[in-house]
C-alpha cells in the first residue's frame, strides 16, 4: 500500500524559504518509472503542479516559479523535498505530494498525501 | 505552458442525471489527459487517466473519451456521492498543468 505524508511549517513570513518533506511507503524511488510530485492548492483554487522529480534523478519544475524551486530526494529515507525560496503571501496553499505512476508512456497522479496548508503572513 | 479549461465552471444537476464536463486543451495533447474528483477538505483522486482508462476501483459510471485537444468526463447517472469538484490535468508537456475546475452541485 502506497502512502505519502507532508510535513513543514504552517507558518512562514515573507521572503522566507520554505521546506517540506514527502515521506512516503510501498515504494522505492531508486525503481525505474517511478516519481514524486508537488502539488499546491489556494484556498478555493485550482491545483497547481510544482515540480516532480524521477527515480534517475531527472528533475522537473513549474517555468513560472523555476527560479524558487528545488526539488531532492533520498532514496534511503523514502523521502523527496522541495524548497521554495523568497515567500509571498500568495503562496499560502496547501501542498501535496503525490506518487507518479507510469502507465506505458502517460503518467498520472494516483495516490496524494493528505496535504499541508501552508500559511504566508508577516 | 498548454493550458487547459474546463466548461462548464460549475453545474447543478439533480441524482440520476447525465453530466459531461469538457476539458479543452491549448494545443494537441494526443491523450495525455487525466481526470480528478476532489472534495471538501480532501486531495484529488484520480479517475481516468490517458483519456478514457478508468483508474482501478472508480465506479464504471465515470468515463472518459476524447483526444488532440478536447475531451469529456461523463457520469452517467449521478450518485450523491459525486458531487465534488473535477479537473483535468494534462501530462504531455514536461510541465504538468491542470484545469480550473469545474463544480458539480446538487439541484
Amino acid at each position: 500500500q502506497i502512502t505519502l505524508k507532508e510535513s513543514g511549517p504552517t507558518l512562514v513570513k515573507p521572503t522566507q524559504t520554505l521546506t517540506l518533506t514527502c515521506t512516503f511507503s510501498g515504494f522505492s524511488l531508486s525503481t525505474s518509472g517511478v516519481g514524486v510530485g508537488w502539488i499546491r492548492q489556494p484556498p478555493g483554487k485550482a491545483p497547481e503542479w510544482l515540480a516532480l522529480i524521477f527515480w534517475d534523478d531527472d528533475k522537473r519544475y513549474s517555468p513560472s516559479l523555476k527560479s524558487r524551486l528545488t526539488i531532492t530526494k533520498d532514496t534511503s529515507k523514502n523521502q523527496v523535498v522541495l524548497t521554495m525560496t523568497n515567500l509571498d503571501p500568495a503562496d499560502t496553499a496547501t501542498y501535496y505530494c503525490a506518487h507518479r505512476r507510469l502507465i506505458t508512456s502517460h503518467d498520472a497522479f494516483d495516490i496524494w498525501g493528505q496535504g499541508t496548508l501552508v500559511i504566508v503572513s508577516s | 505552458d498548454i493550458q487547459l479549461t474546463q466548461s462548464p465552471s460549475s453545474l447543478s444537476a439533480s441524482v440520476g442525471d447525465r453530466v459531461t464536463i469538457t476539458c479543452r486543451a491549448t494545443q494537441s495533447i494526443i491523450n495525455y489527459l487525466n481526470w480528478y474528483q476532489q472534495k471538501p477538505g480532501k486531495a484529488p483522486n484520480l479517475l481516468i487517466y490517458s483519456a478514457s482508462t478508468l483508474q482501478s476501483g472508480v465506479p464504471s459510471r465515470f468515463s472518459g473519451s476524447g483526444s488532440g485537444t478536447d475531451f469529456t468526463l461523463t457520469i452517467s447517472s449521478l450518485q450523491p456521492e459525486d458531487f465534488a469538484t473535477y479537473y483535468c490535468q494534462q501530462s504531455y508537456s514536461p510541465s504538468r498543468t491542470f484545469g480550473q475546475g469545474t463544480r458539480l452541485e446538487i439541484k
